[in-house]
């Protein structure tokens, strides 16, 4: 296992368009976290699963997006209906349960740019 | 959404200097982390912090926790081309639902000339 993988690594779409991302976590990993990156910005939190069960979800994530995590292994992060303001780095990130002492384990990101 | 205070936004110095960067929060954290991520990557594990006062090193790396749990330093001795990066600090918070959630700072831009 090689770390957490992102796909696509880059995504052009036009404005309207329904996008699509593939996370595959760190094979031992139970918990998984999506975190969205604009210009010269830290990351934001999104959304956290825990298994398949998606427990936690951020103000920023807004009706047109959802993700999941069906039988707790890689997830996707949906986006319908893409907007201009949606252009930014999305960040797949995974951990193991319990006290997070090594903080997560992040993808390379997939970086999304609407026209 | 909430973020941390880094500073300096950015600096260029010469190889061999040494880097010093900051990070405050009005909020307490349990730990503090420290990240560095290189263009078209994610943010890559540097020093993890989790008791005020603490000073640890990584190599060329030396981070402290405050002791108010507010605010954290980092510093790089003997800087070398391949430390060219954005720095971030990132808080982590323990949320009412007992979920971990990381607050990052919004980076330190470090460029090195040969």
């Amino acid at each position: 296992d090689t770390g957490v993988s992102q796909n696509p690594r880059h995504k052009i779409t036009k404005r309207g368009q329904n996008v699509t991302f593939r996370c595959d976590p760190i094979s031992e990993h139970n918990r998984l976290y999506w975190y969205r990156q604009t210009l010269g910005q830290g990351p934001e939190f999104l959304t956290y699963f825990q298994n398949e069960a998606q427990l936690e979800k951020s103000r920023l994530l807004s009706d047109r997006f959802s993700a999941e995590r069906p039988k707790g292994s890689f997830s996707t992060l949906e986006i319908q209906r893409t907007e201009q303001g949606d252009s930014a780095m999305y960040l797949c990130a995974s951990s193991w349960q319990g006290p997070l002492l090594y903080g997560y384990t992040f993808g390379s990101g997939t970086r999304l740019t609407v026209v | 959404g909430q973020q941390l205070n880094q500073s300096p936004q950015s600096m260029f110095i010469q190889e061999g200097e040494d880097v010093s960067m900051n990070c405050t929060s009005s909020s307490i954290f349990n730990t503090w982390l420290w990240y560095k991520q290189e263009p078209g990557e994610g943010p890559v594990l540097l020093i993890a912090l989790y008791k005020a006062g603490e000073l640890t090193s990584n190599g060329r790396l030396t981070a402290q926790f405050g002791i108010t749990r507010k605010d954290s330093f980092l510093n790089i001795s003997a800087s070398i081309p391949s430390d060219v990066g954005i720095y971030f600090c990132a808080g982590q918070a323990i949320m009412n639902t007992g979920f971990q959630k990381l607050v990052f700072g919004t980076g330190t831009r470090l460029l090195v000339s040969p």
